[in-house]
């Protein structure tokens, strides 16, 4: 079964410091990738996404992304973090596969804590 | 607020009671979405529908779950019998159709947290 994995369930950070959350997934077809941040008392919300084209995507509030097929990864960085990244974010995929109807597959999370 | 509604936000009940949540899509978004998220877990999907057609059900959704969306709106997901593994955060989403269906952005509700005591 397809499955997406995120090596940190929780990450601590002095702010500034440069932050890099992996995500590996497991399927070999066309797969959509997501990453979504839920932040203290508030509902997901989308950060970036990768359909096709330049494997290095940015998303909103200086986080980037980058696909790396043969590695079945797609790991998110930002160069300096705030106390106001404090949030759990998520990976996802969307896969063809087996009449998926476009649900997306979650990783279990990854807790990211900046201290001011 | 346009976003994505659920309600009630939080319902405490006990063993073998029914539950029932509401949820809300986005105005014109035609795709719906349940999922489930447990303490310590990422969201899993539950059920899609697309208009008023449910065309996927995970399964995860035992009998004693079902869904509806009876005119393409609003949405309602029903737990009879409750067990206290149904404890959890119910999530809908919603998304629109000019996306392709592999490449659509959704967008998530507040969630109903759930307790079955």
């Amino acid at each position: 079964a397809q499955s997406v994995s995120q090596h940190n369930h929780h990450v601590i950070l002095s702010e500034a410091a440069s932050l890099e959350l992996g995500c590996n997934y497991s399927y070999g077809g066309t797969v959509n990738l997501f990453w979504y941040v839920q932040y203290p008392g508030q509902h997901l919300q989308l950060l970036l996404k990768y359909f096709s084209g330049d494997p290095l995507v940015k998303g909103i509030k200086g986080f980037e992304a980058e696909f790396i097929k043969s590695k079945f990864s797609f790991n998110l960085r930002k160069p300096s973090v705030q106390w106001s990244d404090t949030a759990e974010y998520f990976c996802a995929v969307i896969t063809t596969y087996g009449g998926s109807q476009g649900n997306l597959i979650f990783g279990k999370g990854t807790k990211l804590s900046v201290k001011p | 607020d346009t976003g994505v509604s659920q309600d009630p936000r939080h319902k405490i009940t006990k063993r073998g009671q029914n539950v029932t949540f509401r949820c809300d899509p986005i105005s014109e978004h035609n795709r719906l979405y349940w999922y489930r998220q447990t303490l310590g877990q990422g969201p899993e999907f539950l059920t899609y529908f697309q208009n008023e057609a449910q065309l996927e059900k995970s399964r995860l959704l035992s009998d004693r779950f079902s869904a509806e969306r009876p005119k393409g709106s609003f949405s309602t997901l029903e737990i009879q019998r409750t067990e206290q593994g149904d404890s959890a955060m119910y999530l809908c989403a919603s998304s629109p159709l000019r996306a392709g269906i592999f490449r659509n952005e959704q967008f998530f509700g507040p969630g109903t947290r759930l307790t079955v005591l």
